[in-house]
């Protein structure tokens, strides 16, 4: 079975700086994806940035940008030029392919508060 | 529609009594997938659908949740005999196909009281 872990509860940090959130899992498969998912309190869940593990290469979108680390089991999100819209919860998830169907596996997530 | 819709935003029932909870997926998606989010904790999946018929369902905690998707399109989730540790959060999602990017609902809070 696989786990992901968040281990920051909560994080806060100041409008226009730059903040690292941490998730860590644990798998046996080798072909997956890893997620990052924004939840505001409206509570959709909104996916913020996707990795592929067979890329190397750290995916990015925008102000958003992942840091892979494959062989440690480590997925951080980078969020850069922080906004007052990003203030919500995050949560870090993993999805097997060889898992049936698509089913994400979530962290317990952390809670973002930007201040002005 | 535009987006997944559920239905109720938010539902309060006795304990004991039987509800159900109804996601619209995006039109076109074949794979629909509910999940739960008890309060501070992410969310857990419960069953997923391809079509009309149940591919996964190892994640319904017991017996007294069911779903069905009888036309592949909408979905009920039915919950018989409700608890107060079933209060929650009922998250929606729905795919293209499987292994493509999931698209959520804004969910329905479940309290049973």
């Amino acid at each position: 079975a696989q786990t992901v872990t968040q281990s920051q509860p909560e994080m806060s940090v100041q409008e226009a700086e730059t903040v690292t959130l941490s998730c860590t899992y644990d798998t046996s498969e080798n072909n997956y994806y890893l997620f990052w998912y924004k939840q505001p309190p409206s509570r959709q869940m909104i996916l913020v940035i996707r990795q592929e593990a067979y890329k190397q290469q750290n995916a990015t979108e925008n102000r958003f940008s992942v840091n892979f680390q494959k062989a440690a089991k480590s997925f951080s999100l980078k969020i850069s030029d922080s906004q007052l819209g990003d203030t919500a919860m995050y949560f870090c998830a993993f999805e097997g392919r060889k898992t049936s169907g698509s089913r994400l596996t979530f962290g317990e997530g952390t809670q973002l508060t930007v201040n002005p | 529609g535009a987006g997944v819709s559920q239905t109720p935003s938010n539902k309060v029932t006795e304990k004991g009594k039987y509800v159900e909870l109804r996601c619209d997926p995006i039109s076109g998606h074949t794979a629909l997938y509910w999940y739960r989010q008890s309060l501070g904790q992410g969310p857990e999946f419960l069953i997923y659908f391809q079509g009309t018929g149940a591919a996964d369902d190892s994640g319904l905690p017991n017996d007294r949740f069911f779903a069905v998707r009888p036309e592949g399109s909408v979905s009920t989730l039915k919950i018989q005999r409700t608890e107060r540790g079933d209060s929650a959060v009922y998250l929606c999602a729905s795919s293209p196909t499987m292994n493509t990017e999931a698209f959520f609902g804004q969910g329905t809070r479940l309290t049973v009281v």
